[in-house]
């Protein structure tokens, strides 16, 4: 069990350019989920999957983000067109059984958008 | 739809006891608690489901009162590992977890 891993740990962006980050959870979790989290502040629904299917997509997200999980392995989070008020650690986790199970988290990507 | 935790802060020497509550508006299937370090991220402590079922840590309880969509989570004998934030996780259905306020935890020598 290598636990849940995000790529990049860090990530500097311009206002305005696209970002793509990704997560590889553990292998024998089928469940996986995408959360934002800003400074003093619960982590934030953005999506999940289970398998390859999104089941999910919270509706305070806007169109400018997508996620992806191909053949139900790793997932891709992408931010198009980043505006300043994307800045926030970026946190995905994955489960065996959903809500019947404990999450691991990895261990984030902070997004800088300047 | 986010639950509310009590209290914000909790400020104990070690070897002292804790509450934290977590309060939720809707019905649950189950609840989870997480502490989250500084710059780290949050790591599991404990699922407590519909009916009763309780998964979780050795050195910490927790109870879930379903009818009033509510639990509480019992920190007894601090120590000083114990320092970081709390979050209550609730399940109203069998997909994701909504997180809590969050309550910040110091434990001082």
């Amino acid at each position: 069990d290598t636990g849940v891993s995000q790529d990049p740990r860090h990530k500097i962006t311009k206002r305005g350019q696209n970002v793509t980050f990704r997560c590889d959870p553990i292998s024998e979790h089928n469940r996986l989920y995408w959360y934002r989290q800003t400074l003093g502040q619960g982590p934030e629904f953005l999506t999940y999957f289970q398998n390859e299917a999104q089941l999910e997509k919270s509706r305070l997200l806007s169109d400018r983000f997508s996620a992806e999980r191909p053949k139900g392995s790793f997932s891709t989070l992408e931010i198009q067109r980043t505006e300043q008020g994307d800045s926030a650690m970026y946190l995905c986790a994955s489960s065996s059984r959903g809500y019947n199970y404990g999450y691991t988290f990895g261990s984030g990507t902070r997004l800088t958008v300047v | 739809q986010q639950p509310v935790q009590s209290p914000q802060a909790v400020i104990l020497r070690e070897g002292e006891d804790a509450v934290i509550n977590c309060s939720s508006s809707k019905a649950l299937y189950s609840v989870h608690w997480y502490r989250q370090k500084h710059g780290e991220a949050p790591v599991f402590l404990m699922i407590l489901l519909k009916g009763g079922e309780q998964k979780g840590h050795e050195k910490i309880s927790a109870s879930f009162n379903e009818k009033k969509q509510q639990s509480s989570l019992y920190l007894t004998a601090s120590q000083l590992s114990y320092s970081g934030t709390y979050f209550c996780g609730t399940a109203p259905g069998p997909d994701k977890l909504i997180f809590g306020t969050g309550t910040r935890l110091q434990v001082f020598p």
